[in-house]
């Protein structure tokens, strides 16, 4: 039972662009939301996270929306950059149960000249 | 560096073989977690471990084990190993329970099972 579902599994935008990657929920008792960064042979990074107290988050180029009815949220990428170019994760958990991050299967990222 | 080490780095073993994982987390974090990334998988939650004592677990297979030790290190052991375990393994590490709920991920180590 996939609980955090990113359905690109890739995306090509061009540099200067903006990045739209996306990513749905099923669990109704997630109200913590983050992105990660993987790069090939490194171990995911935190980029950017979201409580869902809020619906918009911005740090820098990065911006993620939250849209609780619809259980899904987003990660905008403004603008792209060729070192962006990595596979992004969306987690996601409960803190009322300090569960465990459920983590996407990834959007691979391409960023292109 | 992001302060989360594991070792090795790569294991190349044969079927029906027992292998260590091992883990040491970032200075201050009490949580280990230990996730396997297959081909063109997501990130799957195997195990956790909190100041020693496992915490939660998830899709672990029962050939697979862990602890976390007094120093907070923590090791993963896959046995009788199947062509299908060969996967990334990432640990990563938090500091549960004061309102940070990022974790920090090792490098992760590279299993490959022939």
């Amino acid at each position: 039972d996939q609980q955090v579902k990113q359905n690109s599994p890739s995306l090509s935008v061009q540099e200067g662009r903006i990045s739209i990657l996306n990513c749905d929920y099923t669990n109704s008792m997630f109200d913590y939301f983050l992105w990660y960064k993987k790069y090939p042979a490194e171990g995911p990074t935190f980029l950017i996270s979201i409580s869902s107290i809020k619906d918009k988050n911005e740090d820098g180029r990065f911006t993620v929306f939250l849209n609780k009815s619809a259980k899904h949220l987003s990660l905008h990428i403004v603008p792209s950059q060729p070192g962006d170019s990595a596979v992004y994760f969306c987690a996601a958990l409960n803190t009322g149960t300090a569960s465990k991050l459920t983590f996407g299967t990834g959007t691979r990222l391409q960023v292109t000249l | 560096d992001s302060g989360v080490t594991q070792t090795p780095k790569h294991l190349i073993t044969a079927t029906g073989q027992r292998v260590t994982l091992r883990c040491s987390p970032r200075s201050g974090d009490l949580s280990v977690y230990w996730y396997q990334q297959s081909l063109d998988q997501g990130l799957q939650f195997l195990i956790q471990y909190y100041n020693g004592e496992e915490r939660a677990k998830g899709n672990i297979l029962e050939r697979f084990s862990a602890q976390q030790f007094p120093d907070l290190h923590s090791e993963l052991n896959l046995s009788s190993l199947e062509l299908g375990d060969s996967a990334l393994y990432f640990c990563a590490s938090s500091v549960s329970g004061q309102g940070n709920y990022g974790y920090t991920f090792g490098s992760g180590t590279r299993l490959t099972v022939v």
